[in-house]
């Protein structure tokens, strides 16, 4: 049940773009991203709601393909604050949120 | 909005000793979650509540787990007869209310290691 995330890792310089994707076997209900940085709690991007999408903040922007089963997280212009491990969490039809396989994302300046 | 808190945020215990985490969620969120994270792999959902009411426990969690709201607002997490497998981070999320749409509040996690 758990998402699959792809790719594992991603190594990007500072002002170049990267695409992470989320894929389920399941319908979706919604779509949740997050980031976490080296010893700290997860934190809150965005939401994507069945059919539709939802911008976070910056220049991080993701979408929602439910015939698909998956979501995809941009980033453009990737900032050195960008690095962390993304994580997407989906929501099948009940309350919890199961996390994905999560990537690894590198920015070097 | 003080956030939510977690406390202790590092315990270091024996195997087979018993240790007790608490988790404080935002004041007016009704929905409290538990999550077990280990190096290099997401959260791993363990249990949540509604108020005092705990609705959903992970088929993945052994008898040795357990987890209280008294009163619906802070919560505990105790794993007794701890084994060397139970090293992670344990996260405490909450939200207001049971939509999908809203996002996870998240404590800055105990750090469990079993020697």
């Amino acid at each position: 049940q758990q998402p699959v995330q792809s790719p594992q890792a991603v190594i990007l310089r500072e002002g170049e773009d990267a695409v992470i994707n989320c894929s389920s076997s399941k319908a979706l209900y919604s779509v949740h991203w997050y980031r976490q940085k080296h010893g700290e709690a997860p934190v809150f991007l965005m939401i994507l709601l069945k059919g539709g999408e939802q911008k976070g903040h910056d220049k991080i922007s993701a979408s929602f393909n439910e015939k698909k089963q998956q979501s995809s997280l941009y980033l453009t212009a990737s900032q050195l604050s960008y690095s962390g491990t993304y994580f997407c969490g989906t929501v099948f039809g009940n309350e919890k949120l199961t996390f994905g396989t999560g990537t690894r994302l590198t920015i070097i300046p | 909005d003080t956030g939510v808190s977690q406390d202790p945020r590092h315990k270091i215990t024996k195997r087979g000793q018993n240790v007790t985490f608490r988790c404080d969620p935002i004041s007016e969120h009704n929905r409290l979650y538990w999550y077990r994270q280990t190096l290099g792999q997401g959260p791993e959902f363990l249990t949540y509540f509604q108020n005092e009411a705990q609705l959903e426990k992970s088929r993945l969690l052994s008898d040795r787990f357990s987890a209280e709201r008294p009163k619906g607002s802070f919560s505990t997490l105790e794993i007794q007869r701890t084994e060397q497998g139970d090293s992670a981070m344990y996260l405490c999320a909450s939200r207001r209310g049971a939509t999908t749409n809203e996002k996870l509040f998240f404590g800055s996690g105990t750090q469990l290691s079993v020697l």
